[in-house]
């Protein structure tokens, strides 16, 4: 079974430029997460996909960013446009179901804005 | 504020002994709390999780011990491999299913 697979791995754009950050979860998984870890902290909660639909974006830094799920599959996550602090690894993450705790991880995307 | 607190940023240990990793928190209304563990340049990989209901989960050479008065978790890992190198994030799941990670401890277990 394929795990959660991110795209791209790195991604290194200037200051102003729109990135898209793909993920498509583990398939037959309903619940689509999207975390940030900004170098040397924590990992940070993004939002939370039911479906296509959004359970949860309180962790959305700003309007700058737009996460989308479309048809309840793969999910996009825009930043438009990118500032330097955006700068970090974004994690998108997937689980079957809410009753189950743990989320099976990608291996991210490392974003740099310069 | 920091819900969920390792306050130990590394951890060395001899191969063969054991290594506990130790988290920390503050909602009482966490209701599931997980480890996972993290290698360079890959995802967090879960590990072992505990319900709150729960004083202790074991999985082979991991026990997740829950200290719910203390508001005190730990993962205990016997006997400790050199494969066992990596980041350890300790997190906690809420009420609206996210999870609230710590920095993390990273574990060097020399051979």
């Amino acid at each position: 079974e394929a795990g959660v697979t991110q795209f791209p791995s790195h991604s290194v754009i200037e200051k102003g430029q729109t990135v898209t950050l793909r993920c498509d979860p583990i398939s037959g998984h309903d619940n689509l997460y999207w975390y940030r870890r900004v170098m040397g902290k924590e990992i940070k909660f993004l939002l939370h996909f039911v479906k296509e639909s959004k359970q949860d974006e309180s962790g959305m830094p700003n309007n700058r960013f737009l996460a989308e799920r479309t048809g309840g599959t793969y999910s996009t996550l825009k930043v438009q446009p990118a500032e330097l602090e955006d700068s970090g690894v974004y994690f998108c993450a997937s689980s079957p179901r809410v009753a189950r705790a743990e989320a099976f991880f990608g291996q991210g995307t490392r974003l740099t804005v310069v | 504020d920091q819900q969920v607190k390792q306050n130990s940023p590394s951890l060395s240990v001899q191969e063969g002994r054991i290594s506990i990793l130790n988290c920390d928190y503050t909602n009482s209304m966490f209701d599931y709390f997980l480890w996972y563990k993290k290698y360079p340049a890959e995802g967090p990989t879960f590990l072992i999780s505990i319900s709150s209901i729960k004083d202790k989960n074991e999985d082979g050479r991991f026990t997740v011990f829950l200290n719910k008065s203390a508001k005190h978790l730990s993962l205990h890992i016997v006997p400790s491999q050199p494969g066992d190198s990596a980041v350890y994030f300790c997190a906690a799941r809420g009420s609206n299913y996210k999870l609230t990670f710590g920095k993390g401890t990273l574990l060097t277990v020399n051979p």
